[in-house]
């Protein structure tokens, strides 16, 4: 079953803003996964944050996880046209077998 | 880095035929495969988990003998679409666990489009 929510579903913002998508989940995890994916392609791994973990950094993406909300952050500094594309979130759990339960994704729009 | 081939990228089938797709571990050995399908601006909903040398563990809902899939070495796991009706066409993903356990990451394929018709 899917448990990630994502919140805004869709984002539309001019280049140089950021970019703030927010996920909430239900289960205990092992950790959470932020994954991009453009329009018809595969997904790329983006940042993994663990449990015991707060805040993360990779380059302009910067990943909270506030484990007593059950809810994660991705923010997306300075951004470029060529961000735009579908971000989803992904948690895997310690009682899901190894598998990633996928959030509903946030569509994101970056107009030059 | 770790790269997971799938293969076909896009396929078109007609309806009532089977279509296989491939999903291959280059670089590493998977003993767990994932198989994922997408339709048009959703997400990516888990239809099953492929263990090398046993049975495939399949989420509710998603009918075992519509969807085959075998996982009969480390490096490749192959879902078949059985029958195949223009509702099955669809975008379908598989990710691969690093055996040695590389960190949690999961390595996804590129996708596999299946046009029914």
């Amino acid at each position: 079953s899917q448990q990630g929510e994502e919140d805004p579903q869709a984002l539309s913002i001019q280049e140089g803003e950021n970019a703030t998508m927010n996920c909430s989940y239900k289960t205990s995890i092992n950790n959470l996964q932020w994954y991009r994916q453009n329009s018809g392609r595969g997904l790329v791994h983006l940042i993994l944050i663990r449990s015991n973990e707060r805040e993360k950094h990779s380059g302009r993406l910067r990943v909270t996880l506030d484990t007593s909300k059950k809810s994660s952050s991705l923010l997306i500094t300075a951004s470029r046209a060529a961000d735009t594309a579908s971000y989803f979130c992904a948690t895997d759990a310690w009682n899901q077998g190894g598998k990633l339960i996928f959030g509903q994704g946030t569509e994101l729009s970056v107009k030059p | 880095g770790a790269v997971v081939s799938q293969h076909p990228s896009r396929v078109i089938c007609k309806s009532g035929t089977s279509v296989k797709i491939e999903c291959r571990s280059l670089d590493f050995q998977a003993t767990t495969m994932f198989w994922y399908r997408q339709f048009p601006k959703k997400s990516l909903m888990l239809m099953a988990t492929s263990n090398e040398g046993s049975k495939a563990t399949y989420e509710q809902g998603v009918e075992k003998d519509k969807f085959l899939i075998n996982h009969a070495s480390l490096t490749l796991s192959t879902l078949t679409v059985t029958s195949a009706h223009p509702e099955d066409s669809s975008f379908y993903i598989c990710s691969a666990r690093d055996k040695a356990g590389r960190g949690n990451t999961i390595y996804f394929g590129e996708g596999s489009w299946l046009t029914v018709v």
